[in-house]
């Protein structure tokens, strides 16, 4: 157990639809990560947050989204879903946002876009 | 560098063998570089990091070798036991200590037999 939590575990959902994953970092984080994991892509880079304010952006689509929130926790947003974007999403988080810092993942949330 | 996640190499070995995997990664200037294990219906879990500045390092069981030159890493298990059956990803990251952009290379299957 990384300590990452992530909720929920499996979503189901139509395309069109919005949905909401949501993340918290392990105890004393301040950067998190999040990622997307599909059978064509691979591990993706989404975006990152440190204390709030976006760090680093990625191969983030512009209908999603994300935040942190001042107790950490953290969302990622999707909306106008489509069929390939059902895949894997990760959260990691570490102390500090720097590239040298290990990164500990969730256990994911599962979508499924029908 | 972006990941490839089409068709992974396997690697199959006996129980109690060593097992080495190998990634080539993309950017000359990344300076972290993570192997992580991701056990079916799990998130990534952390192995062991290695920082540029470095050419080898050793964990329990588990030992990383970093070639700059070639750009190459490798991920050494000794004595490869049933539960290291997984699927191992290395990470490469080009922040610094600004932000932690994690590329992922497309992961390699080990089976291991008992």
């Amino acid at each position: 157990d990384s300590g990452v939590t992530q909720t929920p575990k499996h979503l189901i959902t139509a395309t069109g639809q919005r949905v909401t994953l949501r993340c918290s970092p392990r105890s004393g984080d301040l950067s998190v990560y999040w990622y997307q994991q599909s059978l064509d892509q691979g591990l993706q880079f989404l975006i990152q947050y440190y204390n709030g304010e976006e760090r680093a952006k990625g191969n983030i689509l512009e209908r999603f989204s994300a935040q942190q929130f001042p107790d950490l926790h953290s969302e990622l947003n999707l909306s106008s879903l489509e069929l390939g974007d059902s895949a894997l999403y990760f959260c990691a988080s570490s102390v500090r946002p720097s590239g040298v810092e290990t990164q500990y993942f969730g256990p994911g949330t599962r979508l499924l876009v029908l | 560098g972006e990941s490839v996640g089409l068709h992974l190499p396997t690697l199959s070995v006996q129980e109690g063998d060593n097992s080495i995997i190998n990634c080539a990664y993309s950017n000359s200037a990344s300076d972290y570089f993570i192997w992580y294990k991701q056990e079916s219906g799990k998130g990534p879990q952390f192995i062991i990091d290695i920082r540029s500045n470095m050419d080898k390092r050793q964990g329990q069981r588990v030992t990383v070798l970093l070639n700059k030159t070639v750009k190459h890493l490798s991920l050494q298990i000794a004595a490869t036991q049933p539960g290291d059956s997984a699927v191992y990803f290395c990470a490469e990251n080009a922040g610094g200590t600004s932000y932690g952009k994690l590329t992922f290379g497309q992961g390699t299957i080990l089976t291991v037999h008992p």
